[in-house]
């Protein structure tokens, strides 16, 4: 049963900490798009890769937001260093990028607390 | 610019029909999509319906699509307690003109069902 997994499911941390959550995508799917996702802004799209490249980070914060994939298999997101304002769940997703759908699939996503 | 509308709020009894209403911007759109999202899990793909069907149905649910008016709505028939969800609609424009294959999500509408 292929799946997205993100790690860690849960994170808190103080203010100003470092945090690094990850991403495997689904075998074979080669693009990856991370949301942060908050009860006021709803779905936001903050970056998307696609054969590993960036496409488009805009709706990331540049100063302290960094986004990579060191291989297909896995894709970060990092944050640093963290503000209370960064709480909330921040997901990923994956799908083929074929040329006839764009369906993505979702990871359960990482729910970030910063105090 | 690219937008979705949806109402943030449903609520229906059991086994009564739901729906769950639309409203997309760009006329360009390939693919419309449902979402859905159960409490502290990531969004799990319902259906999608490419732009030039009016109908798709699936079992309990049927997608309507209204080009004209650039309206979509989602049916759940004999809504179940397990149905209560927040369900997402999203537009792509496939990889064409400039797309890369990401989606517009609209804010969710919360579908509360009542025994």
């Amino acid at each position: 049963d292929a799946r997205v997994t993100q790690t860690p499911r849960h994170k808190v941390t103080e203010m100003g900490q470092e945090v690094t959550m990850r991403c495997q995508p689904i075998l074979g799917h080669n693009t990856v798009f991370w949301y942060r996702q908050t009860m006021m802004q709803g779905l936001e799209l903050l970056a998307y890769f696609r054969n590993r490249a960036p496409l488009d980070d805009s709706g990331m914060p540049k100063d302290r937001f960094s986004a990579e994939m060191p291989d297909a298999t896995l894709a970060t997101l990092k944050i640093q260093p963290s503000e209370p304002r960064d709480s909330a769940v921040y997901f990923c997703a994956s799908g083929l990028g074929d040329r006839n759908t764009d369906t993505q699939y979702f990871g359960p996503g990482t729910r970030l607390t910063v105090l | 610019g690219e937008d979705v509308e949806q109402s943030l709020f449903l609520s229906v009894r059991e086994g009564d029909s739901s729906v769950i209403n639309c409203t997309y911007t760009d006329s360009s759109s390939t693919y419309l999509y449902w979402y859905k999202q159960e409490p502290g899990a990531g969004l799990q793909l319902l259906t999608y319906i490419f732009s030039n069907m009016d109908m798709k149905q699936d079992q309990r649910l049927t997608v309507l699509l209204n080009k004209k008016d650039k309206h979509l709505s989602l049916r759940i028939a004999d809504t179940q307690t397990g149905d209560s969800a927040i369900y997402f609609c999203a537009e792509s424009m496939g990889n064409y003109g400039g797309s890369q294959g990401n989606l517009i999500f609209g804010k969710g509408t919360k579908l509360s069902v009542k025994p």
